[in-house]
Parts: C-alpha cells; structure tokens; sequence
C-alpha cells in the first residue's frame, strides 16, 4: 500500500538558520510527488511538485526538494528560514492509478525562532 | 473565482444532527476530491467525483457520509447524524484535468460536533 512517512512532528530553528524537512514515501512505481504548506485557519499551498526529470525542483518561497529513488525520499530543503516560514508542512504522494487521489504524511510542524 | 472556495468556513453541529458542507471548484475543473483533516493529522481522501460522476467513494467512513455534485461544478458533502469522531477539517480540492494535475485545495470547512 501506498504511504507517506514524515519522522519528524515538529522542529525547531532559528530564522536564518538553513532548514531540512524529511518525508519517505512507499510506491511501486514513479510516484508524483508534492510538499504542501498550511499555515493556521488556511488551506494547503503548493511549495513544489515532482512528477519526473530533474530530480532537484526549486519551488516557491525560496524552497526546493530533491527526490531521491534509491533512498525513496522527497526532502525539503531552505537555505535560509524566515519567521513566516512558520506552519506546518505535509509531504504528498499522489496515486497514479484510477483515482489519482493524493496520500499526505501526518505532516511537520515548523517552529522559526526570532 | 480566483480559487476553491468552501461554506461555511466553521460549523457547530449538535450530534445526531445533519450537515452539509459545499464546495465551488476552480471554474472548469473536471476533478473534485474530498479529504477529511483530524486534528494533528494529514488531510484524508474522503471521495473523487470527475464532473458529475462520483469515481472513487473508497474513504467514506460510513454510509452517514454522502457526496453529490449533480451539475459537475458545485459539490456538497453532507453528513447524517453527526457524531463526534467527525469532528475535523474538511478540504476540497479540484483540479483542471482528470489526472495526475496538481490538486489545488479550499480553505476547508472545520466541522466541531458538541
């Protein structure tokens, strides 16, 4: 079965300081992949997405990720928080079968220190 | 509209007592999903409709959850005698392909159920 794994609940930096979110995906085959940020009383926002090619994506705000086959994992990477970067962040996999609904992870919880 | 857009934005519903939550997809977009976020959680696939036809109703979590969008733009879910482990965020999210087309998700309704 297709899952998403995110081991990290919440994390804590100080803005300024580089930031790496993990997120390890279960799937057969090529997954599409996708980070999302929601930041209180919003909807999810797309940061970037992975759907082949180029394993590294730039995505807004400054972020990119780097997908990684032989490790299966999709992690976000920032060089350089700000405090606005506070929210929390969700790691998707979408089903490339039929429904092409998405599965997320539980999903970190971003903390920036002034 | 500019984006996906949800009502009501908050809802308190005694249980036993029915809701229904809407959706207004981005114009044109074929596909609507539903997902279900509890508290500390990531969001849930719920139900997949492509227009007005409703393909994937896999993660409802039981026969008091229905979903309709009889005109294949507007959808609404409504559920049937509320119990309180239906308390969540409910998100919609449309997409302007029947595919594997990045998802772009509504603000969410947050259903509290007393």
């Amino acid at each position: 079965a297709q899952s998403v794994t995110q081991p990290d609940i919440h994390i804590t930096v100080s803005e300024g300081a580089s930031l790496e979110l993990r997120c390890n995906y279960s799937y057969g085959a090529t997954p599409y992949l996708f980070w999302y940020v929601q930041s209180p009383g919003q909807g999810l926002q797309l940061l970037l997405k992975y759907f082949s090619g180029d394993t590294l994506v730039q995505g807004i705000k400054g972020f990119e990720a780097e997908f990684k086959r032989s490790q299966s994992s999709f992690n976000l990477r920032k060089p350089s928080v700000h405090w606005s970067d506070a929210a929390e962040y969700f790691c998707a996999v979408a089903s490339t079968s039929g429904t092409y609904k998405y599965i997320f992870g539980t999903g970190t919880r971003l903390k920036v220190l002034a | 509209g500019a984006g996906v857009s949800q009502s009501p934005r908050y809802k308190v519903a005694k249980r036993g007592q029915d809701v229904a939550l809407r959706c207004d997809p981005i114009s044109g977009h074929v596909s609507l999903f539903w997902y279900q976020q509890a508290l500390g959680q990531g969001p849930e696939f719920l139900t997949y409709f492509q227009n007005e036809a409703q393909l994937d109703k896999s993660g409802l979590p039981s026969d008091r959850f229905f979903a309709e969008r009889p005109e294949g733009s507007v959808s609404t879910l409504k559920i049937q005698r509320t119990q309180q482990e239906d308390s969540a965020v409910y998100l919609c999210a449309s997409t302007d392909q029947s595919g594997t087309d990045t998802q772009y998700f509504g603000p969410g309704t947050r259903l509290t159920v007393l």
